[in-house]
């Protein structure tokens, strides 16, 4: 069955650093993952997805992840920190035509 | 295109009651799939129906039960409520099934069970 490991519920980053979040996951086949972020008091946005296309996926927001196979892991970063990217992001995870399966999540707050 | 809406957004209910919640899917979408959101447990899956069958399950009691209409709207329905079913509904729909198809998430509905 699938599973997707988020390390740290908790991340905080100044303005204009860089922004690291970490995923790790276990499939059984080629999976789908995805990043969603949840701002407060409001729904879940995708941020981005990897379906076997390019390794490398560009989302919203100046977002991306690298898809590696050999660590089974895809983390989110972003070069340059915003306060207005402070919120929960999500990693999740799907096997072809099955559910999606949500990390615990990782709270990201910028300093100024 | 409108977005995934769901209604209500705040709902307060106490112990034993049962409620519904409704979520309209973007239009063109066959799936709708609800989650419940708590800070203990995180996302977890309820169910999804496509073409108004449901075709997936997670686990929850069978208090928890959900239902697809020809336009595609769905409808969820615990009964007997508890307080521990105080959380975030979301409800998300994607043109595909689940997994496959990008899913689009609603505000969601809290809940609260007193």
């Amino acid at each position: 069955a699938q599973s997707v490991t988020q390390l740290g519920s908790h991340v905080s980053v100044s303005e204009g650093a860089l922004v690291l979040l970490r995923c790790n996951y276990s499939s059984s086949v080629p999976p789908y993952l995805f990043w969603y972020v949840q701002y407060p008091n409001q729904g879940l946005q995708l941020l981005l997805k990897y379906t076997s296309a390019a390794t490398l996926v560009k989302g919203i927001n100046g977002f991306e992840a690298e898809f590696k196979k050999s660590e089974t892991s895809f983390h989110l970063t972003k070069p340059s920190a915003h306060m207005s990217d402070a919120a929960e992001y999500f990693c999740a995870v799907s096997e072809s035509t099955d559910k999606l399966i949500f990390g615990t999540g990782t709270r990201l707050q910028v300093f100024p | 295109k409108a977005g995934v809406t769901q209604t209500p957004r705040y709902l307060i209910k106490t112990r034993g009651q049962q409620v519904t919640l409704s979520c309209s899917p973007i239009s063109g979408h066959r799936s709708v799939s609800w989650y419940q959101q708590t800070p203990g447990q995180g996302l977890q899956f309820l169910f999804e129906y496509f073409s108004e069958t449901q075709r997936n399950k997670g686990n929850f009691p069978g208090r928890f039960s959900g239902r697809q209409f020809s336009n595609s709207r769905s409808e969820m329905n615990v009964s007997t409520l508890e307080l521990g079913d105080s959380a975030l509904y979301l409800c998300a729909s994607s043109i595909g099934t689940a997994g496959v198809g990008t899913q689009y998430f609603g505000p969601g509905t809290r809940l609260t069970v007193l």
